[in-house]
């Protein structure tokens, strides 16, 4: 199994302003992804965080807007750029550790945007 | 990646099976069932996991047919601590997993 630690567990932003979130792993892991779940809804995936390069965006998301990093393989940050109040969600970060798909998610960052 | 459909909620009483039914017609070969639970202000935690027949652990049995087209959750005598949304995924091994709906189960004294 894996511990994974999130920082901030909640945020207050203004619009317009950035947010950046740590996800730390208690062990080095293979796969890196953070997820969104906005309010009452399903999880959707954002980007896989791939060590030493840049992240693999799903449709609908871009680089700009959601930079990510992942300089080793036990840390990586997501920042949310010039934000809505569309963006206020919970943003999760998950591990993989190993190829059979078993995932553990943090406890995420609930974000609300004024 | 495999499209699975869930029924959107259920409800059950204390102390009852509940068996949560999803449908993945198009899974593929190498693709594992892996089950989720998640409940409120959480992030969803791994409860099973399979690739074909059952598998039973301390907490869920998983019931898979031989065609793989669909797998069955059994959670058995439900408390009220076990209502939560519940997710079923399936997947190729390469980590990148895709969340349907899930099913809202609510538990009843």
């Amino acid at each position: 199994s894996a511990v994974i630690s999130q920082k901030p567990s909640r945020d207050i932003c203004q619009r317009g302003t950035s947010l950046t979130i740590q996800c730390q792993v208690d062990s080095q892991v293979t796969m890196m992804f953070w997820y969104r779940q906005q309010p009452g809804q399903s999880l959707t995936l954002i980007a896989t965080a791939n060590q030493g390069s840049e992240a693999t965006y799903e449709s609908g998301f871009v680089i700009d807007k959601f930079p990510i990093s992942r300089p080793n393989l036990t840390f990586s940050t997501l920042t949310v750029s010039n934000l809505s109040p569309e963006d206020s969600s919970i943003y999760l970060c998950s591990v993989s550790t190993a190829t059979n798909e078993k995932l553990f998610f943090g406890s995420g960052t609930q974000l609300s945007v004024l | 990646l495999a499209k699975t459909t869930q029924p959107i909620s259920m409800d059950s009483y204390e102390g009852q099976e509940v068996n949560i039914t999803c449908s993945h017609n198009n899974i593929a070969t190498n693709d594992y069932i892996t089950w989720y639970q998640q409940f409120p202000s959480q992030g969803p935690r791994f409860i099973i996991q399979g690739y074909k027949t059952k598998v039973t652990n301390e907490v869920a049995s998983l019931f898979i047919p031989a065609d793989r087209k669909s797998s069955t959750l059994s959670l058995p005598r439900v408390s009220l601590s076990d209502t939560a949304v519940y997710y079923c995924l399936v997947g190729d091994g390469r980590g990148k997993l895709i969340f349907g709906q899930g099913t809202e189960l609510s538990v009843k004294p």
